[in-house]
């Protein structure tokens, strides 16, 4: 049973344009969620992440959106750049012991010039 | 930006080879964690850590095995390689009042 899940496994966007990416999940228990970007053959790195008791935390060029009622969040990037592309992951943090990070399948946003 | 180093960073081994992916940090953090990720698919947590002397398997069913003697090491082995163990392993820790996990830059096995 996935907990977490990104059903677009590619996204394509136009250089200065909007990114949008989203992700689902059914546990209502989580109590952080964050993006991740990774690389081919490099380790995940955190971008942006948020509160379940908010609803929308911006970084820059990236904000992200929670609606705990549809269970949703989404990431967007905007001006889109080259350098964005890459697979992003969405995650979501457990509240009880070792709070593992609960993964989605990712993302391969690949940013056309 | 973290301090959270595994080696080696690729590794191609023959079948039955007893292999050991080292993952180290210094940022004093209490909990680790071991992921597995094949391309396009999510990132499946294999075995976790408390502390030092404390593991615990993770979602994802994992032939290796993990141990947790220092705080900043948190070694991953396996006693007899197979062509199925070719993957990502990816090492990660978190600690404090921080809710972020640090990755590091993952060793991509491959058993021949």
């Amino acid at each position: 049973d996935q907990q977490v899940k990104q059903n677009s496994p590619s996204l394509s966007v136009q250089e200065g344009r909007i990114s949008i990416l989203n992700c689902d999940y059914t546990n209502s228990m989580f109590d952080y969620f964050l993006w991740y970007k990774k690389y081919p053959a490099e380790g995940p790195t955190f971008l942006i992440s948020i509160s379940s008791i908010k609803d929308k935390n911006e970084d820059g060029r990236f904000t992200v959106f929670l609606n705990k009622s549809a269970k949703h969040l989404s990431l967007h990037i905007v001006p889109s750049q080259p350098g964005d592309s890459a697979v992003y992951f969405c995650a979501a943090r457990g509240t009880q012991g070792a709070q593992k990070l609960v993964f989605g399948q990712g993302t391969r946003l690949t940013i056309n010039p | 930006e973290a301090d959270i180093y595994q080696t080696p960073r690729y590794l191609v081994i023959g079948t039955g080879k007893k292999i050991t992916l080292e993952c180290s940090q210094t940022m004093g953090h209490d909990k680790m964690y071991w992921y597995q990720q094949d391309p396009g698919m999510e990132l499946h947590l294999i075995h976790y850590s408390y502390g030092v002397n404390s593991t615990e398997k993770g979602d994802l069913s994992s032939e290796s095995t993990v141990s947790r003697i220092r705080t900043e090491h948190f070694p991953l082995t396996l006693e007899s390689a197979r062509p199925s163990h070719t993957s990502q392993y990816l090492c990660a820790s978190s600690g404090g009042l921080g809710f972020r996990a640090f990755f590091g830059q993952g060793t991509r096995l491959t058993v021949v």
